[in-house]
């Protein structure tokens, strides 16, 4: 039962251009949201998080989605760059903030210089 | 940002031996540690919540006599693959949860054990 689901598995983008990761969730109970991306043979890197209060978050390049409706959540990378070639994972937590975290199954993102 | 660090990150043993990983949190204490599996080309999954001082706390599926869990300080967490068969091959990740002052939550994860057994 995959609770939270990326349903590309990969995705390639020119260079500077905008870059959508796409995430959908189905337990209604996570009310916290995060974005990770990871390298081959690595663990994860944090990159931005979202609680179920907000709608947006943004830093730097880096900006998130939620669409609590429709369970969906979305991170935006804008520009891209070469370097941010890796796989994303979206995982989402929660009640209450996370104790635990369920991760989805990620999307190999491929930035074309 | 904090680190966490894992060791080995890369261990080969042979079938039916123990194999015991490592997870430090190097400038931040954690209170709470999380391990995590990840197959090929699947999604990180979660096995245990361990908790300094306590019993850790397994996913449904996760043997706990086989996979020992141990969080003796707030600073490291042990996993122990007992008697390590070839299907307990894999990537092994662990995170430490860190709280800071202005009360956010933040996972750090550490580099990840990669662990093949012959």
């Amino acid at each position: 039962d995959q609770q939270v689901k990326q349903n590309s598995p990969s995705l390639s983008v020119q260079e500077g251009r905008i870059s959508i990761l796409n995430c959908d969730y189905t337990n209604s109970m996570f009310d916290y949201f995060l974005w990770y991306k990871k390298y081959p043979a690595e663990g994860p890197t944090f990159l931005i998080s979202i609680s179920s209060i907000k709608d947006k978050n943004e830093d730097g390049r880096f900006t998130v989605f939620l669409n609590k409706s429709a369970k969906h959540l979305s991170l935006h990378i804008v520009p891209s760059q070469p370097g941010d070639s890796a796989v994303y994972f979206c995982a989402a937590g929660g009640p209450g903030g996370y104790q635990k975290v369920t991760f989805g199954t990620g999307t190999k993102l491929q930035v074309i210089p | 940002g904090a680190v966490v660090s894992q060791h080995p990150s890369r261990v080969i043993c042979k079938s039916g031996t123990s194999v015991k990983i490592e997870c430090r949190s190097l400038d931040f204490q954690a209170t709470t540690m999380f391990w995590y599996r990840q197959f090929p080309k699947k999604s990180l999954m979660l096995m245990a919540t361990s908790n300094e001082g306590s019993k850790a706390t397994y996913e449904q599926g996760v043997e706990k006599d086989k996979f020992l869990i141990n969080h003796a300080s707030l600073t490291l967490s042990t996993l122990t693959v007992t008697s390590a068969h070839p299907e307990d091959s894999s990537f092994y990740i662990c995170s430490a949860r860190s709280l800071a002052r202005t009360g956010k939550e933040t996972q750090y994860f550490g580099p990840g054990t990669r662990l093949l057994v012959l």
